[in-house]
């Protein structure tokens, strides 16, 4: 029974390379949302995806900033030319379709990309 | 714009005492509210919710009070136990028909001292 799986663990990039994160949902899980974490802060919403499909991402920086879920495959969040001030943590969370019906909200966490900016 | 707010950074109890974390929000429709638990370095880990139609939901050691007029909700361990102590997150949603982000507050450290 495996939860929501982040790879990589830890990634350690210098300013301008890119950086891409991986997000495998929980088995039957179709919604897939990323969160970064700055230090001695909470979480912040980027971005919510379904199969093929961006479906918020109100939360995305305007620029350097991507994602996407494809049809096979995890989830992938990239940040192009990267800066010190991408350091984060960066959590991945899933639901099953239609959870909503169910009367829960409740969306399962995987345990976070640390991404440093050397 | 903080929509969710946990204006307790800290919290010390001594085991087997009631813990009570606190929560504010200001956007009125968020109608589905959420607490998490996260230990360093992992994910955090769902521990109770309430929908907006209730003031209350139970489970265990774990009670969760909505006041909406008050736009407040509150988590309450009891008895607090040392394995409690985690950094405990607020989050609150306004539900779709498509699935909904969290909002979340700026997390509140327990520590239960033995």
């Amino acid at each position: 029974n495996a939860g929501v799986m982040q790879n990589p663990r830890h990634l350690v990039r210098r300013r301008g390379q890119e950086a891409r994160l991986r997000c495998s949902p929980m088995k039957g899980h179709s919604h897939v949302y990323w969160y970064r974490q700055l230090p001695e802060e909470g979480l912040k919403f980027m971005v919510y995806l379904q199969k093929e499909n961006i479906i918020d991402e109100s939360g995305m920086p305007k620029e350097r900033f991507s994602a996407e879920f494809p049809k096979e495959g995890p989830s992938i969040l990239r940040i192009q030319q990267v800066v010190r001030g991408d350091s984060a943590a960066y959590f991945c969370a899933s639901s099953p379709p239609r959870f909503f019906t169910s009367g829960t909200h409740e969306q399962f966490f995987g345990p976070g990309t640390r991404l440093t900016v050397l | 714009d903080q929509q969710v707010k946990q204006n307790s950074p800290s919290l010390s109890v001594q085991e087997g005492r009631i813990s009570i974390l606190n929560c504010d929000y200001t956007n009125s429709m968020f109608d589905y509210f959420l607490w998490y638990k996260k230990y360093p370095a992992e994910g955090p880990t769902f521990l109770i919710s309430i929908s907006s139609i209730k003031d209350k939901n139970e489970d265990g050691r774990f009670t969760v009070f909505l006041n909406k007029s008050a736009k407040h909700l509150s988590l309450h361990i009891v008895p607090s136990q040392p394995g409690d102590s985690a950094v405990y997150f607020c989050a609150a949603s306004v539900r779709e028909t498509s699935g909904s982000r969290l909002t979340f507050g700026e997390g509140t450290q327990l520590t239960v001292n033995p």
